[in-house]
């Protein structure tokens, strides 16, 4: 039972292009989203986060969005540059951002110069 | 201030064999958890631990465990391990009191089992 859905393993993008990454979730009871970015042989890195209280949070070239009605999330990255060719997880958890989290199982992002 | 550090960074071990991994906390961090990412997949949560008090389970078999010391350095430890325990396992730590903060990941642990 996947909870937490990223259903584009992989995403290609130009250089200066907007970047969209989806996710979508199936349990409303999740209060708190976040997005990490993962390098090959590093550990995920925070990136944003969004309350469910909220439907948008800005940050730098990072924007969140949250849907509650559609349990849907995006995370817009403007503009694209190669150093975001990563591997991008969304992730839900009940009660803020130290408890568990329910991960997605990733989307890879390439952005070509 | 220094990250989340974990060690051994790879390991090799027989099916039925016991493993420990380590980690340290970010500096000013209370809880940590750890998390088994298999290949292809997202990170699954394991346990986490709060004040030296496991503070919630994921769905593990009682052969994963853990500990948390004082310095809120932690390790988890596997018993009688399988085949499918092959996987990077994370470690990550935060600060909870009142709100909870983000997780912040160290490398992992890169365990293969054989």
């Amino acid at each position: 039972d996947q909870q937490v859905k990223q259903n584009s393993p992989s995403l290609s993008v130009q250089e200066g292009r907007i970047s969209i990454l989806n996710c979508d979730y199936t349990n409303s009871m999740f209060d708190y989203f976040l997005w990490y970015k993962k390098y090959p042989a590093e550990g995920p890195t925070f990136l944003i986060s969004i309350s469910s209280i909220k439907d948008k949070n800005e940050d730098g070239r990072f924007t969140v969005f949250l849907n509650k009605s559609a349990k849907h999330l995006s995370l817009h990255i403007v503009p694209s540059q190669p150093g975001d060719s990563a591997v991008y997880f969304c992730a839900a958890s009940f009660r803020g951002g130290s408890e568990k989290l329910v991960f997605g199982k990733g989307t890879k992002l390439t952005v070509n110069p | 201030e220094t990250g989340v550090t974990q060690s051994p960074t790879h390991l090799i071990k027989t099916r039925g064999q016991q493993v420990t991994l380590r980690c340290s906390s970010q500096s000013g961090h209370n809880t940590v958890s750890w998390y088994q990412q298999a290949l292809g997949q997202g990170p699954q949560f394991i346990f986490q631990y709060y004040r030296e008090e496991e503070n919630g389970r994921g769905n593990f078999p009682p052969r994963f465990s853990g500990l948390q010391f004082p310095n809120y350095s932690s390790e988890l430890n596997v018993n009688a391990l399988e085949l499918d325990d092959s996987a990077l396992y994370l470690c990550a730590s935060s600060f909870k009191q009142g709100w909870s903060y983000e997780q912040y990941f160290g490398p992992g642990t890169r365990l293969t089992v054989t």
